[in-house]
């Protein structure tokens, strides 16, 4: 059975500085791995995935997340935190064939 | 624009009244989801349609029916609801059950007073 555990239900940064949202993952076999966003009152936008390509991810609006297998982590950063940015985050993973499996999610501030 | 939409957004009901929550996706998908989302709660993977086929039914209780008249239609009935069924529900699809990437609809917002 797979996992993901987002350390931190809240975080909350300066604008202009570095954004590092922390995902690890539990699976038996090679995993897919996942970043979505959900902005308020909205539905979940992929931010960008994982599929046992390059192990350095990079995705929409800067972001980017590394995998790293012997962590067992996915960690979401970015390097200048924008307002726009806040936002909840979620990590997920699935494994070829089965379903996602979401995290508890993070919810970004950023202050001015 | 994700391609998947839900109606209505938001929907208020009461306890005894019978609601339907629809998703309708335009990306040519056989694969389609509802997911529950409450408040402080990771993501509830309720049903998943291949093909107009229900493969999971993660022990939802039956007062939330679903239906997949086809492919690109999910409708989720709401009959005798509980104040704690409040929250946003969630309609996703992908290519096929286990794709890797699934695109989701704006939900709908729904209390339960």
């Amino acid at each position: 059975a797979q996992s993901v555990t987002q350390l931190g239900s809240h975080v909350s940064v300066s604008e202009g500085a570095l954004v590092l949202l922390r995902c690890n993952y539990s699976s038996s076999v090679p995993p897919y791995l996942f970043w979505y966003v959900q902005y308020p009152n909205q539905g979940l936008q992929l931010l960008l995935k994982y599929t046992s390509a390059a192990t350095l991810v990079k995705g929409i609006n800067g972001f980017e997340a590394e995998f790293k297998k012997s962590e067992t982590s996915f960690h979401l950063t970015k390097p200048s935190a924008h307002m726009s940015d806040a936002a909840e985050y979620f990590c997920a993973v699935s494994v070829r064939g089965g379903k996602l499996i979401f995290g508890q999610g993070t919810e970004l501030s950023v202050k001015p | 624009e994700t391609g998947v939409t839900q109606t209505p957004r938001h929907l208020v009901m009461g306890m005894t009244n019978k609601k339907s929550l629809k998703c309708e996706q335009h990306l040519g998908h056989n694969a389609m989801y509802w997911y529950k989302q409450s408040a402080k709660k990771p993501l509830e993977l309720m049903f998943v349609y291949s093909l107009e086929e229900r493969v999971e039914n993660n022990s939802v209780p039956s007062r939330f029916s679903p239906e997949c008249p086809n492919s690109s239609h999910l409708f989720l009935h709401l009959h005798t609801l509980q104040p704690e069924d409040s929250a946003l529900y969630l309609c996703a699809s992908s290519q096929e059950v286990g794709s890797t990437e699934a695109f989701f609809g704006q939900g709908t917002r729904l209390t339960v007073v």
